[in-house]
C-alpha cells in the first residue's frame, strides 16, 4: 500500500491564482480530511469528509473548497490563492469510526509546502 | 470548539532523562487523545493515544495519563535518546481520530 499520497509536494503561486492540491489512498478509508500547519500554531483543519459525496467545513475553511467524488481521492482547492495560505497542506485519512465506537487512528501524507507571492 | 494549549514550547534533555510534556484541553466532551511525533520536513506519525475511558497506557518508553477532571493530559518519554529529537503535538477529538484539535507542538531535544 502507498497510504496517503499527496501532489505536489512543492508550489508557488501567484496571488489571484487557483490549483488543486491532489491527495489519493489506497488503504479504503472513509474518513479524509485537510490541515494546514503554520509555525507555532500547529496543525488547523480546513475541510474533512466521512465518506464519498459527503464534505465539511473544519476549522479554517476560508479559501478553500474540497469534493469527494471517490473514496480514494480528496482533492483541495484554493480558488483565488492570497499570501495568507502559505503553509503547509497534509492530508490525512482513517477508517473512522465504528459502530461500537471505536475509531482508527489518523493516517497523514507527506505535505505539500505551498508559497503564495 | 475545543482549544488544546501545550507546554512547553520547547524542551531540552539530556540523554538518558525523561521529558514531560503537558496539554489541556477546553471541551469536556473530548473523548480521544492522540500524540504525534514529527521530524523535520516530514510528516506527523501517531506515537501513542489514549481514549477517555483509560487513565494511562504505555509503549514501552513512552506512556500518556488523562486526567478528565482536570482536563489534562501529558506525555512521558523516559531514558530519551537523540533519535527522539522532534515535534511532538498533542490533540484532542470529540469524534475519534477524525477532526483532530492540535496543540501547538513542543520542540524537543536530546543532547548526547
Amino acid at each position: 500500500n502507498a497510504g496517503v499520497t499527496q501532489t505536489p509536494k512543492f508550489q508557488v503561486l501567484k496571488t489571484g491564482q487557483s490549483m488543486t492540491l491532489q491527495c489519493a489512498q489506497d488503504m479504503n478509508h472513509e474518513y479524509m480530511s485537510w490541515y494546514r500547519q503554520d509555525p507555532g500554531m500547529g496543525l488547523r483543519l480546513i475541510h474533512y469528509s466521512v465518506g464519498a459525496g459527503i464534505t465539511d467545513q473544519g476549522e479554517v475553511p476560508n479559501g478553500y473548497n474540497v469534493s469527494r467524488s471517490t473514496t480514494e481521492d480528496f482533492p483541495l482547492r484554493l480558488l483565488s490563492a492570497a499570501p495568507s495560505q502559505t503553509s503547509v497542506y497534509f492530508c490525512a485519512s482513517s477508517y473512522g469510526i465504528n459502530s461500537g465506537g471505536a475509531s482508527s487512528p489518523l493516517h497523514f501524507g507527506n505535505g505539500t509546502r505551498l508559497t503564495v507571492t | 470548539g475545543e482549544n488544546v494549549e501545550q507546554h512547553p514550547s520547547t524542551l531540552s534533555v539530556q540523554e538518558g532523562d525523561s521529558a514531560v510534556i503537558k496539554c489541556t484541553y477546553s471541551d469536556s466532551a473530548s473523548n480521544y487523545f492522540p500524540w504525534y511525533k514529527q521530524e523535520l520536513g516530514k510528516r506527523p506519525q501517531l506515537i501513542i493515544d489514549i481514549r477517555s475511558n483509560v487513565g494511562e497506557k504505555k509503549d514501552q518508553r513512552i506512556a500518556v495519563t488523562l486526567n478528565k477532571t482536570a482536563k489534562h493530559f501529558s506525555l512521558h518519554i523516559t531514558e530519551t535518546q537523540p533519535e527522539d529529537s522532534a515535534v511532538y503535538f498533542c490533540a484532542a477529538s470529540l469524534t475519534g481520530a477524525n477532526n483532530l484539535f492540535f496543540g501547538t507542538g513542543t520542540r524537543l531535544t536530546v543532547i548526547p
